[in-house]
C-alpha cells in the first residue's frame, strides 16, 4: 500500500517570491511520482512526473521537483511565482508494476499567490 | 482531440435516491478510473477498468457503489440509496496502455450533492 503526505494545506506567497510545496510518501514497492494541479473551476492536470533517471524534473511553466529516495520526498519548487499559479496542487504516487497504475493522492496544498 | 467528458456536471439528489454518473474516456484509451474528491477524504481511488479484464473494485466504499464499462468505452458509476456522505466530486480518468503509458487524463468531474 502507498500513502502520500502533504503537510501544508495552504501556502500563501507574494508574487515573484519563491515557493516550496512539500510531499512525502510511503510505499513498500517502487513508485512513480506525480504532481497534479487543479486551477479554479478546472479539472486535474499533470504538472510533472518522475519515472526514472535524473532525480530533478521540470515542468514547462517553471516548476521543478526533486525525487529524494532516502527521504522519500518529492517536493515541488518554483523560484518566482506568478498570480496565475494560484491553484491546488496534489502530489500522487502509483506502483511501477502491478496495481494498474492506480494513483494515491495527498490531501492537496492550496497555493495562493498575492500581489 | 477530445478529452475525457463527464455528465452531468452537477447533480443534486435526495437522500435515498439512486444516481448514475457517466464518463466518456478519450478514444482508444483502454484503462479507465473513477476517483472521488471530497472535503473530508481528499482524492480517493474507487474503481479501475482495463480492457476486458475484471475491474479492480478495491476502492469502492460500500456495496451501494457499482460501475460498469460497456464496449470498452463509456463507463457508468451508480450509487444506490444515496447518503449525505456520498456528496463529493466524482472524477473519471483514462489512460493509454503500453510501455510508457503512465499519464492519466482527468475529466472535469461530476459534483454530486445529496440533500
Amino acid at each position: 500500500a502507498q500513502s502520500v503526505t502533504q503537510l501544508d494545506s495552504q501556502v500563501p506567497v507574494f508574487e515573484e517570491a519563491p515557493v516550496e510545496l512539500r510531499c512525502n510518501y510511503s510505499s513498500s514497492v517502487s513508485v512513480y511520482l506525480f504532481w497534479y494541479v487543479q486551477y479554479p473551476n478546472q479539472g486535474l492536470q499533470l504538472l510533472l512526473k518522475y519515472l526514472s533517471g535524473s532525480t530533478l524534473v521540470e515542468s514547462i511553466n517553471g516548476f521543478e521537483a526533486e525525487f529524494n529516495k532516502s527521504q522519500t520526498s518529492f517536493h515541488l519548487r518554483k523560484p518566482s511565482v506568478h498570480i496565475s499559479d494560484t491553484a491546488e496542487y496534489f502530489c500522487a504516487v502509483s506502483p511501477i508494476t502491478g496495481g494498474g497504475n492506480k494513483l494515491t493522492f495527498g490531501t492537496g496544498t492550496q497555493l495562493k499567490v498575492e500581489l | 482531440g477530445a478529452g475525457v467528458s463527464q455528465s452531468p456536471s452537477n447533480k443534486v439528489t435526495e437522500k435515498g435516491k439512486d444516481v448514475e454518473l457517466r464518463c466518456d474516456p478519450i478514444s482508444g484509451h483502454t484503462a479507465l478510473y473513477w476517483y472521488r474528491q471530497s472535503l473530508g477524504q481528499g482524492l480517493e481511488f474507487l474503481i479501475y477498468f482495463q480492457g476486458n479484464s475484471a475491474p479492480d473494485k478495491s476502492g469502492l466504499p460500500s456495496d451501494r457503489f457499482s460501475a460498469e464499462r460497456t464496449g470498452g468505452s463509456v463507463s457508468t458509476l451508480t450509487i444506490q440509496r444515496t447518503q449525505q456522505e456520498d456528496s463529493a466530486v466524482y472524477l473519471c480518468a483514462s489512460r493509454q496502455t503500453g510501455l510508457d503509458a503512465y499519464e492519466q487524463y482527468f475529466g472535469p468531474g461530476t459534483r454530486l450533492t445529496v440533500t
